[in-house]
């Protein structure tokens, strides 16, 4: 199984500033298959990042990702009121599909 | 637009066994996989298993010896049973697609979970 790790575990941001989440996994990902979701209070995740990098359909191009292998970030260059929530890694290059345990972001 | 919608018990008792169904409105059924999903309170997502439009279905080790997951294309639904629940399997269960394509040998390509159900709590205690 690949465990998933995210880092940090909570960031504390103002609006406007640019931010980098880190998921790093205990070994390659095949095919780099890694996604990213949005989770908000009381919501279902929402998909934001497919394949490492792709943008899922409707998601702003703030949002990006990056990396390869066992190593991926997400990148939000400027942080809009409604990104503050939990984000989630996945990887679905192998079974089980595993998640990392989150990342929150919260407004300073 | 596709939208998921689950039932099932929202309240069991240890021992029992958990059932939920699915059912599928909007897009195409049997071109995607199937996927369940369950979110402890406060905690994080542990995937639970999928299933395709053939009931070919793939585990999380984890609970594997409790899990059967079962597909009625007719009805564009999908179940899941968990047997024998404990505290321990309290949580927000998913029900959601697992975005992809069947290539031309039948391979499975995914692309994450692009669709998700609204997420019922369901708790176990005595």
């Amino acid at each position: 199984e690949i465990v998933l790790t995210q880092s940090p575990g909570t960031l504390s941001l103002s609006p406007g500033e640019r931010v980098t989440l880190s998921c790093r996994a205990s070994q390659s990902v095949s095919s780099n298959y890694l996604a990213w979701y949005q989770q908000k209070p009381g919501q279902a995740p929402r998909l934001l990042i497919y394949g490492a990098s792709s943008r899922a359909t409707g998601i702003p191009d703030r949002f990006s990702g990056s990396g390869s292998g066992a190593d991926f970030t997400l990148t939000i260059t400027r942080l809009e009121p409604e990104d503050f929530a939990v984000y989630y890694c996945q990887q679905y290059g192998s079974s089980p599909r595993t998640f990392g345990q989150g990342t929150k972001l919260e407004i300073k | 637009q596709v939208q998921l919608q689950q039932w099932g018990a929202g309240l069991l008792k240890p021992s029992e066994t958990l059932t939920r169904t699915c059912a599928v409105y909007g897009g195409s059924f049997s071109d995607y996989n199937w996927t369940w999903i369950r979110q402890p309170p406060g905690k994080g997502l542990e995937w639970i298993g999928e299933i395709n439009h053939s009931a070919s279905t793939t585990y999380n080790p984890s609970l594997k010896s409790r899990v059967i997951m079962s597909v009625d294309t007719s009805k564009r639904q999908f179940s899941l049973r968990l047997s024998s629940v404990t505290a321990a399997d309290t949580a927000v269960y998913y029900c959601a697609r697992a975005a992809g394509y069947y290539d031309s040998s039948g391979s499975y390509f995914t692309f994450g979970i692009d669709y998700w159900g609204q997420g019922a709590l369901v708790t176990v205690s005595s």
